[in-house]
């Protein structure tokens, strides 16, 4: 069975700081990894995914994420935050049927300090 | 360009009312999903589609039903609401490996 893990249920940086949001998962097969964003009252959007290829994987708004098999991680990064920025952030992981076996994590809120 | 569409957006029930969410895609999808959110658990997958005709159930199946009406729709009912159905629910559809989700349901049962 897959799973997720999020450390930290909420993250506070302030604005120009470094992003980290720390993503781990388990997965029986080589997976399919996501980021997904949520902002206030709406529903998710894709920031990045990595399914093969290059594990350094760059997405929308700035962000990337390095997939690290030997850690079992997927960590989002941003260089630089925005206090647009601020909203939840999902890590899922998904086997090749992607749809039916998509797991999620349970959440990380940014908060971007002025 | 809609993409998934919701409704309601909001909805409070008494604890034993029924209801219908109603979800409908325009991508041309195959797969929709039912979701449900609560704080600190993500997202849960409550039943799912994988074609027009098919369902199956996912982790959270129990209080629930859905109908996979056509290719474009598909709903999720509530026969008898309880309390422990107070949630966010998200339908979705999948496509170019990814899913695509509405703007989710607010649903309150008191």
């Amino acid at each position: 069975a897959q799973s997720v893990t999020q450390l930290g249920s909420h993250v506070s940086v302030s604005e120009g700081a470094l992003v980290l949001l720390r993503c781990n998962y388990s997965s029986s097969v080589p997976p399919y990894l996501f980021w997904y964003v949520q902002y206030p009252n709406q529903g998710l959007q894709l920031l990045l995914k990595y399914t093969t290829g290059a594990t350094l994987v760059k997405g929308i708004n700035g962000f990337e994420a390095e997939f690290k098999k030997s850690e079992t991680s997927f960590h989002l990064t941003k260089p630089s935050a925005h206090m647009s920025d601020a909203a939840e952030y999902f890590c899922a992981v998904s086997d090749h049927n992607y749809g039916q076996n998509f797991v999620f994590g349970p959440g990380t809120r940014l908060s971007v300090l002025p | 360009n809609a993409g998934v569409t919701q409704t309601p957006k909001f909805q409070v029930l008494k604890t034993g009312q029924s209801m219908t969410l109603q979800c409908a895609q325009d991508m041309n999808h195959n797969s929709m999903y039912w979701y449900r959110q609560d704080p600190g658990m993500g997202l849960r997958l409550i039943y799912y589609s994988a074609s027009e005709g098919t369902t199956d159930k996912g982790e959270v199946p129990n209080g629930y039903n859905v109908s996979r009406l056509n290719k474009r729709e598909f709903s999720l009912r509530l026969e008898s609401a309880a309390p422990s159905q107070t949630s966010v629910y998200f339908c979705a559809s999948s496509g170019q490996e990814k899913l695509f989700f509405g703007s989710g349901t607010q649903l309150s049962v008191l």
